[in-house]
């Protein structure tokens, strides 16, 4: 089976920096995403790891440790308009695809 | 604008009536998806195609969920006799087959069944 586990709210201050964390476990583990949903929109790409280490994106980064089942996403410099839910999505290579399997979400409010 | 649609953006509809939704993936993209999502949930999948072959199919789809994509190109995503349980926002994705296979979401359609 699987498990994919991250905070169900969080809560900062705008210009500051906000860790999002996530764990998982899956087998047939491919990569991780990591995608930002404001409320009524789609999900939309922030970030994919598939090797350990830490991957930078302008204000927004990525952490993946395989070993330790766990990753997280690093905002920087927060603003008004990152209030969104952060989404984890763990990737499986399954039939000869890649089957996402989503977490909860993290709503994350950015205040002033 | 290139991006994935779907139609209709929002669907009201009795239950035990029949729904069909559509999505029209980026043309270049082999791989097309569908998934479920209620509120305060992630996206639940649902199945999945390459090209006009589905690949996969969740337990979560059940025999009243049917999905197809004759050429290869658009998806419908039909239920038929719908039920209260049945309301949540259904959001397709497309992707490419090789790489990193990053996924692109249109806007969903949003069905209240009542």
């Amino acid at each position: 089976g699987q498990n994919i586990d991250q905070p169900t709210e969080m809560t900062a201050t705008e210009g500051a920096i906000v860790q999002i964390n996530c764990t998982y476990q899956t087998s047939g583990f491919n990569g991780l995403f990591w995608y930002q949903q404001h409320a009524g929109e789609a999900p939309t790409f922030l970030s994919y790891n598939v090797l350990d280490g830490l991957e930078e994106k302008g204000r927004f980064s990525s952490f993946l440790s395989r070993s330790k089942g766990y990753s997280y996403l690093l905002l920087k410099e927060l603003q008004m308009k990152d209030s969104a839910s952060y989404l984890c999505a763990v990737v499986r290579v399954t039939g000869g695809g890649n089957k996402l399997t989503f977490g909860t979400g993290t709503q994350l409010k950015v205040e002033l | 604008d290139t991006g994935v649609s779907q139609n209709p953006r929002h669907k009201i509809t009795k239950r035990g009536q029949n729904v069909t939704f559509r999505c029209d993936p980026i043309s270049e993209h082999n791989r097309l998806y569908w998934y479920r999502q209620t509120l305060g949930q992630g996206p639940e999948f649902l199945t999945y195609f390459q090209n006009e072959a589905q690949l996969e199919k969740s337990r979560l789809l059940s025999d009243r969920f049917s999905a197809e994509r004759p050429k290869g190109s658009f998806s419908t995503l039909e239920i038929q006799r719908t039920e209260q349980g049945d309301s949540a926002m259904y959001l397709c994705a497309s992707s490419f087959w090789t790489g990193e296979g990053e996924q692109y979401f249109g806007p969903g359609t949003r069905l209240t069944v009542t």
